[in-house]
């Protein structure tokens, strides 16, 4: 099983859209996640981190819950720009410290 | 400010060549970090440098594969007697420091093909 799970998608929405993306994590002792974004054969990005209270920035919104170990990012009012690989990672502090890739859902905006 | 580079940018070499693949991080970032990235799979976590530190190994999935980091900046990550599962993108990491609260930077990744 793999640290880090997600949905590989694609998702298809129309502009204006909300979607959301679920994410799983199997390490109880991970304590920080992010959500990065990876654009068709570029290098990822930070997107956002994730926090216990949940965060928002601007029209994305990410939250965790410890409890069920899930992380879920939402997005509104999707924009063609939104289309990406959407990648859910978990920090491990576990002996050495390293961040932990999901495989990334695929979210395709269409006009 | 200059970002983190990588090259080459591709490389296409016979199985059982060795390879050599370049990352410069970001001028001050303590550590860096090695990940590859097949098609259609997450990114796999291969080596990490921390400053002096001896380095996290725990990634590389064979001996093979070996990187070095010298003077706590430009890294090299060799792999010999390429073979064709090694094929993937090459993404190198920089970051200020250790932790959670330190962002990794990506360079845009070396794209290796063994034939």
């Amino acid at each position: 099983r793999k640290e880090v799970e997600q949905d590989p998608g694609p998702f298809n929405v129309p502009e204006g859209a909300t979607v959301a993306f679920n994410c799983t994590y199997s390490n109880s002792a991970s304590q920080s996640f992010f959500w990065y974004r990876q654009d068709c054969r570029k290098e990822p990005k930070l997107l956002m981190s994730v926090y216990s209270s949940g965060n928002e920035d601007g029209r994305f919104t990410a939250q965790l819950n410890r409890a069920s170990q899930y992380i879920s990012l939402l997005i509104r009012d999707s924009k063609l720009s939104d289309s990406a690989t959407y990648l859910c990672v978990a920090f491990s502090n576990t002996g050495f410290q390293k961040l932990v890739f999901g495989t990334g859902t695929r979210l395709l905006v269409s006009p | 400010g200059a970002g983190v580079s990588q090259s080459p940018s591709n490389k296409v070499t016979e199985k059982g060549k060795d390879v050599e693949l370049r990352c410069d991080p970001i001028s001050g970032h303590t550590a860096l970090y090695w990940y590859r990235q097949s098609l259609g799979q997450g990114l796999e976590f291969l080596i990490y440098f921390q400053g002096n530190s001896a380095p996290d190994k725990s990634g590389l999935p064979s001996d093979r594969f070996s990187a070095e980091r010298t003077g706590g900046s430009v890294s090299t990550l060799t792999i010999q007697r390429t073979q064709q599962e090694d094929s993937a993108v090459y993404l190198c990491a920089s970051s200020p420091g250790q932790g959670a609260q330190y962002e990794q930077y990506f360079g845009p990744g070396t794209r290796l093909t063994v034939t």
